[in-house]
């Protein structure tokens, strides 16, 4: 069965500091990739996806950018944070295309930037 | 474009009552329809999916319809418990090729004993 690992769990940086959030899914093949972020008491905004090693579309111009180096490899990355970064961060996986019915979502990574 | 609209919570209910959450969409063709939960400090985890027209998805007591004459998707559960206090995410993902799935705001769901 297909699963889906992401780290660190919750973690507290200072404005101007380095991120990086991984993320891996294991036991499918070339699978669509997103990251989401869901600020406090607001919906999900979906940050970043993609459909393939090295292919990154963004759907929200900011200080945030993603790299997908592996097949099921996916990292959200930031050289330097703001306040405004701080949120809950989902990484999320579908199956590629047309069948790609489903997302499926890992635990969530808490950042709260200081 | 595609969008989702459902109510605003927070929706507070004792135990055993009755459950409605809304959802209605935006969206060309037919679309995929999806109410995601999330509890409490974790992920969003897929509670329930209906894929074409009048088709029911059903999960842990919980159901919903796809209805294209009303573009509406309602959550129902006929007697909730406390363990359903949650964050309820109705969802759509476009019907051809790549589509990203675009969510609702969230209904927060408290139930009291």
């Amino acid at each position: 069965s297909q699963t889906i690992h992401q780290w660190p769990a919750t973690l507290v940086q200072p404005v101007g500091s380095p991120l990086s959030l991984e993320c891996t899914v294991e036991g499918t093949s070339n699978p669509n990739l997103y990251w989401y972020r869901q600020a406090a008491g607001r919906g999900l905004q979906l940050l970043f996806y993609s459909v393939g090693i090295g292919q990154i579309s963004s759907e929200v111009p900011q200080n945030l950018s993603a790299s997908r180096p592996q097949d099921r490899q996916f990292i959200l990355s930031s050289k330097k944070l703001l306040l405004s970064d701080s949120g809950f961060y989902l990484c999320a996986w579908s199956d590629a295309g047309d069948n790609g019915n489903t997302i499926y979502f890992g635990e969530g990574s808490w950042l709260t930037v200081v | 474009g595609n969008s989702v609209t459902q109510m605003e919570g927070p929706v507070t209910l004792s135990e055993e009552a009755f459950l409605t959450i809304n959802c209605t969409y935006t969206a060309t063709g037919y679309p995929s329809l999806f109410w995601y939960v999330q509890y409490p400090g974790e992920g969003l985890q897929l509670l329930l999916k209906a894929t074409k027209a009048d088709d029911k998805g059903s999960n842990k007591g919980f159901e919903a319809t796809y209805r294209k004459e009303t573009t509406s998707f309602h959550l129902e559960k006929g007697s909730v418990q406390v363990s359903d206090s949650a964050v309820y995410f109705c969802a759509l993902k476009g019907a051809t090729g790549f589509q990203k799935l675009v969510f609702g705001t969230g209904t927060r769901l408290l139930v009291s004993p």
